[in-house]
């Protein structure tokens, strides 16, 4: 079985530009959470996603945005971006909501200049 | 005050030994509680989950909930270099996929 597949792996923007990350799912689950990564902060909850609804949201600016698609793959946008949002954005996939189990993919690395 | 707290490491334990990870939560309500571990350049995975108060165990790794003292620990027994990693703490507040992460523990385990 597939797991949680991230696009793209790497990407370089500058101050300003907008960016899209997408997310595939493992097979059959229907949940999408979406994490930043950064080694000051940790990991923090940015939203997530089941049965193409936002479910939850963190504490993250309006820049910040996502959907899900019928087929559960998820993408999140971040617009005007900043120098503080560079970081490793994880997507995580659930078979259901409330599960508590989360799998990651291996993340999209955003270096912003 | 943080939602989820971990001492950050470097946690050095020789080989064979035991290796204890503490994690403390701020809010009451909190219903779950994970184990994950992440390895340098990768992405977390959980090795463990707890939702009632007591020890559970999988294999070498025991995990322990205290509700009334609000913390979380994880018990890694006979350690293994391969258990050098980083450990990240995970509360779940109201049962939603939306979980609040400690900055996780750094394990070494030494040969």
């Amino acid at each position: 079985k597939a797991g949680v597949t991230q696009t793209p792996r790497y990407l370089i923007k500058t101050r300003g530009q907008q960016v899209t990350l997408s997310c595939s799912p493992i097979s059959g689950h229907r949940s999408v959470s979406w994490y930043q990564q950064t080694p000051g902060q940790g990991l923090q909850f940015l939203f997530e996603y089941f049965s193409e609804t936002q479910r939850n949201k963190g504490n993250f600016p309006g820049r910040f945005s996502g959907r899900q698609f019928s087929n559960s793959r998820s993408e999140m946008n971040v617009s005007t971006l900043e120098l503080g949002d560079s970081a490793l954005y994880l997507c995580a996939s659930s078979p259901l909501p409330n599960t508590g189990e989360l799998f990651f993919g291996e993340g999209s690395r955003l270096t912003v200049l | 005050q943080k939602e989820v707290e971990q001492n950050s490491g470097p946690l050095s334990v020789p080989e064979g030994a035991i290796a204890s990870l503490n994690c403390t939560y701020s809010d009451r309500g909190s219903q779950s509680f994970f184990w994950y571990r992440q390895y340098s350049g990768k992405s977390p995975e959980l090795i463990m989950s707890i939702y009632s108060n007591g020890d559970k165990e999988d294999g070498r790794f025991t995990a322990q909930l205290n509700k009334a003292s609000q913390y979380v620990s994880l018990l890694i027994r006979d350690s293994q270099p391969s258990d050098s990693a980083t450990y990240l703490c995970a509360v779940n507040l109201n049962n939603f996929n939306k979980f609040y992460f400690g900055s996780g523990t750094k394990l070494n385990v030494k040969p």
